[in-house]
């Protein structure tokens, strides 16, 4: 069953820090992976997207990395600011059919 | 250029009535979703045209559910009767190719 798990469920850090979130997904076959950043009350906005043959890909202090071999993503965040608060949802693409398998996404507070 | 608009953004009901949204997309883009995102979860599909066929309704309700998108544009999702579970955040997207999604604000709905 294609499926995409996330982790933490929920992270806390102060400004200024970095943080890593997961992504493991058992989608196959694959066809691209895509981290979307979801601010409370507004809909969800493309970070990154990353196809098979990408393992890294940046967008400002957002970076992503993806190893298709294992089946996982990170979304590494660098010098966190207080708007980085919000979930991050991690999307995976199966080639088949291009449904898009969302996962349930890691809340994100950032505290000053 | 302008986002997807929906509206309205709040909607209260008590279960058993019936309740519409409706979506404006991005011009030019063909392809529309309905998403129904409960809190906590990652957005779910219910719907997803092209143009105004239907591609992919698999997890759309069909016995209180409905959609439509007349003349390939706008779209309306529509309930009838509501249930308490149907509380939830309906979000719309469009795309174009296989560019991101981008999303609209949501209508959140509470059933009484």
């Amino acid at each position: 069953k294609n499926q995409v798990e996330q982790s933490p469920q929920s992270l806390i850090i102060l400004e200024g820090k970095n943080c890593t979130l997961q992504c493991n997904y058992t989608v196959s076959p694959f066809s691209n992976l895509r981290w979307y950043k979801q601010d409370t009350g507004r809909g969800p906005v493309s970070l990154t997207i990353m196809t098979f043959s990408e393992n890294t890909k940046s967008n400002g202090r957002y970076t992503a990395t993806l190893d298709a071999d294992t089946k996982q993503s990170s979304l590494h965040i660098t010098a966190s600011q207080l708007s980085d608060s919000a979930s991050y949802i991690c999307v995976v693409s199966a080639m088949s059919n291009y449904q898009l398998i969302w996962g349930a996404g890691t809340k994100l507070i950032i505290k000053p | 250029e302008a986002g997807v608009a929906q509206s309205p953004r709040y909607k209260i009901i008590e279960k058993r009535q019936s309740v519409a949204f409706w979506c404006n997309p991005i011009s030019g883009h063909a392809t529309l979703y309905w998403y129904q995102q409960i809190l906590g979860q990652g957005p779910k599909l219910l719907i997803q045209f092209q143009n105004n066929g239907v591609v992919d309704d698999s997890q759309l309700p069909k016995d209180r559910f409905s959609a439509e998108r007349l003349k390939g544009v706008d779209s309306t999702l529509k309930i009838q009767p509501a249930k308490l579970e149907d509380s939830a955040v309906y979000l719309c997207a469009s795309s174009l190719g296989d560019q991101p999604q981008h999303f609209g604000d949501g209508t959140r709905l509470s059933i009484l």
